[in-house]
């Protein structure tokens, strides 16, 4: 089945402790993308890639990391992480020639 | 950069009645400007696009429509249905196929009443 998996779907952590969330797509898509959704902020793209080893900055890409080291993969990583970082992540994926984004299930991730 | 601007934010319409949502932005270099509806505990999905190049696309029930000059574009729901309750976002990119940095506006929240 064609689908895009992060895990874990649910984090409570603490205050700087190091935590990754993982992505992968089976659909062989070139281009991946982090969103983070806040209630009445809407959804923010935090980072994207458009192949391996190629990523940009979103809107919001402060407190965080990726990494593409292979096509499948795109894991988001918080490296301190903050109580304002508390929210709700989704990853995406798309063919970078065509316009659907298929997105993962949400990790909702909340930092004390 | 980029800034999207979404009204309204709720949305109460009859049954049958129809829905239209509105969006504003700010880069008049941006063209692409797709439309994803999300269902409660769900990821967003595509619904409908336009580009720069286009006034208006229809899709059976939903239409979009993108006034370049005014730098705004809308989504037209006719004929609504209870299914079609649920959050939607407008967002808005300068690459053709949405493969640069994508600008989300903050949400619809639409509720069909039977």
């Amino acid at each position: 089945e064609a689908q895009v998996t992060q895990n874990p779907r649910y984090l409570i952590t603490v205050t700087g402790k190091k935590l990754t969330v993982t992505c992968s797509q089976n659909m062989n898509h070139e281009y991946m993308s982090w969103y983070r959704q806040d209630p009445g902020l809407g959804l923010r793209q935090i980072y994207y890639s458009m192949n391996v080893e190629v990523t940009d900055k979103g809107d919001v890409p402060e407190g965080y990391k990726v990494s593409r080291k292979e096509k499948r993969n795109f894991p988001l990583i918080l490296e301190s992480p903050s109580p304002n970082q508390t929210s709700l992540y989704f990853c995406a994926s798309k063919p970078v020639g065509a316009d659907t984004q298929y997105f993962g299930p949400g990790t909702r991730l909340t930092v004390l | 950069g980029e800034n999207v601007e979404q009204h309204p934010s709720t949305l109460s319409v009859q049954e049958g009645d129809s829905a239209v949502i509105k969006c504003t932005y700010s880069d008049s270099a941006s063209n692409y400007f797709p439309w994803y509806k999300q269902e409660l505990g769900k990821g967003p999905q595509l619904i409908i696009d336009i580009r720069s190049n286009v006034g208006e696309k229809k899709d059976q029930r939903i239409a979009v429509t993108l006034n370049k000059t005014a730098k705004h574009f809308s989504l037209h729901i006719t004929e609504t249905q209870p299914e079609d309750s649920a959050v939607y976002f407008c967002a808005a990119t300068k690459d053709f196929f949405g493969n640069e940095k994508l600008t989300f506006g903050t949400g619809t929240r639409l509720t069909i009443i039977p």
